[in-house]
């Protein structure tokens, strides 16, 4: 079964940057598209953005593009997010997900670190 | 980028079925690709996902919950509701933007009476 474990998460003052990680105890992690979704206290899921099976193609919501970035490494299977310039409004849950066929259908989560922009 | 917009509750006694729309664009719901897939979200808990490609289920998914699509507006249904359904729904969507994004559904609160 897929386990995947964030971390990193924490309380940080605005325009700030942190950098969170995800662990994957599958050995087919390098398979697939890797995907962050956020969702602030109370409220609905935000996707913000993917990485392809290598690493070289990104994709970003429109709200954090510039200032958030996804890496993954194969070797370790980890996925990254760096947070750079936080804003009152990046304060959410932040989970990682395996994309199963590169289609949006994310059959695995983490159960999310939790992320704090103070002011 | 704007959500895909959900009714915020829908509710029905057991044993009832009950639809979930989700209404978006012909720039992702509506688009040429067939990605939209539905979650579910227990309190305190991470979302599962029930449904791909508009109408696939999962292995380990019970066939109560079916997906379709028509024009812009695609659902969910879930057939003989039971108390263990009431959760929070979201849907998501491929949107073909330059560059392609992912958005989600406002999501809807399902209530068993």
């Amino acid at each position: 079964e897929v386990q995947l474990v964030e971390s990193g998460g924490g309380v940080v003052q605005r325009g700030g940057s942190l950098r969170l990680s995800c662990a994957d105890s599958d050995y087919s992690f390098s398979n697939y598209w890797m995907n962050w979704v956020r969702q602030a206290p109370g409220k609905g899921l935000e996707w913000v953005g993917n990485v392809d099976q290598g690493g070289n193609m990104q994709h970003y919501v429109d709200s954090v593009r510039g200032r958030f970035f996804i890496s993954r490494d194969n070797t370790k299977r980890s996925l990254y997010l760096q947070m750079n310039n936080l804003r009152d409004e990046d304060t959410a849950l932040y989970y990682c997900a395996r994309d199963r066929h590169g289609h949006g259908d994310l059959d695995s989560w983490g159960q999310g670190t939790l992320v704090t922009v103070s002011s | 980028q704007s959500a895909l917009t959900q009714p915020a509750s829908v509710s029905g006694s057991p044993g009832q079925s009950i639809t979930i729309s989700c209404v978006g664009t012909s720039s992702d719901v509506g688009g040429e690709y067939n990605y939209i897939s539905w979650y579910q979200q227990h309190p305190g808990q991470a979302p599962k996902l029930m449904i791909f490609d508009v109408s696939n289920r999962p292995s380990g998914i019970s066939n109560r919950f079916s997906g379709s699509r028509t024009g812009n507006t695609a659902s969910l249904t879930i057939s003989g509701l039971q108390a263990e359904d009431e959760a929070d729904y979201y849907c998501n969507s491929f949107r073909r933007a330059s560059p392609p994004v992912y958005v989600f559904g406002t999501g809807t609160t399902v209530t068993v009476l």
